[in-house]
């Protein structure tokens, strides 16, 4: 059963301090996308990659946050320094890279920052 | 550009009742229609999706959408609900003539079935 993972599941840490997730799309996906979940904003697309070239980061403060794609099997998603409003839960997703193909979507990782 | 409409917040069904959850979407060309369930703490799980062809569209745990072109409606419905139904249910629009990959999500709908 194919799932996309994510680590860690969840993160407490400090403001100013540097915080990394990680992803693993499903294997053979090629698009993958790092959302964040607030009870305030929603679901907002923060950045996607196809083939793991960045396509869109709009979403994202260029600020403090940066996503990568060292390679096919890993994603990750930074920021620092972080702040209390960066507190939130992060999803990954993975889909095939066709318009029609729906999306997969890791289990999150929940961040609170102090 | 495309967006998704959830009119309601909250949907309240008892147990063994229809179930319908509204989505309405705005688009420049056809649309692509999806919908998600997200279980609490859990990731987003999708359901089932509108591509092209039969406007009844068929998904999982015996849910199911209707695609209204005119109505630019793509509503969520189950004839029976179950309490492990309660969960927030997410539309998700991209239209055919966008030259990317992203989904636009709706704010998401609160369903609660009360046994």
């Amino acid at each position: 059963d194919a799932r996309v993972t994510q680590t860690p599941r969840h993160k407490v840490t400090e403001m100013g301090q540097e915080v990394t997730m990680r992803c693993q799309p499903i294997l053979g996906h090629n698009t993958v996308f790092w959302y964040r979940q607030t009870m305030m904003q929603g679901l907002e697309l923060l950045a996607y990659f196809r083939n793991r070239a960045p396509l869109d980061d709009s979403g994202m403060p260029k600020d403090r946050f940066s996503a990568e794609m060292p390679d096919a099997t890993l994603a990750t998603l930074k920021i620092q320094p972080s702040e209390p409003r960066d507190s939130a839960v992060y999803f990954c997703a993975s889909g095939l890279g066709t318009p029609y193909n729906e999306q997969f979507f890791g289990p999150g990782t929940r961040l609170t920052v102090l | 550009a495309q967006s998704v409409a959830q009119p309601e917040d909250q949907v309240n069904v008892a147990e063994g009742n229809p179930l319908t959850v509204k989505c309405t979407y705005s688009v420049s060309g056809n649309p692509y229609l999806f919908w998600y369930v997200q279980y609490p703490n859990r990731g987003l799980q999708f359901l089932l999706k509108y591509i092209t062809g039969d406007n009844l569209v068929k998904g999982s745990y015996g849910f199911e959408a209707e695609f209204n072109k005119s109505q630019t409606s793509f509503h969520l419905k189950k004839p029976s609900a179950l309490v492990s139904d309660s969960a927030l249910y997410f539309c998700a629009v991209r239209d055919l003539r966008s030259n990317d990959y992203k989904l636009s999500f709706g704010a998401g709908t609160t369903v609660t079935v009360r046994a």
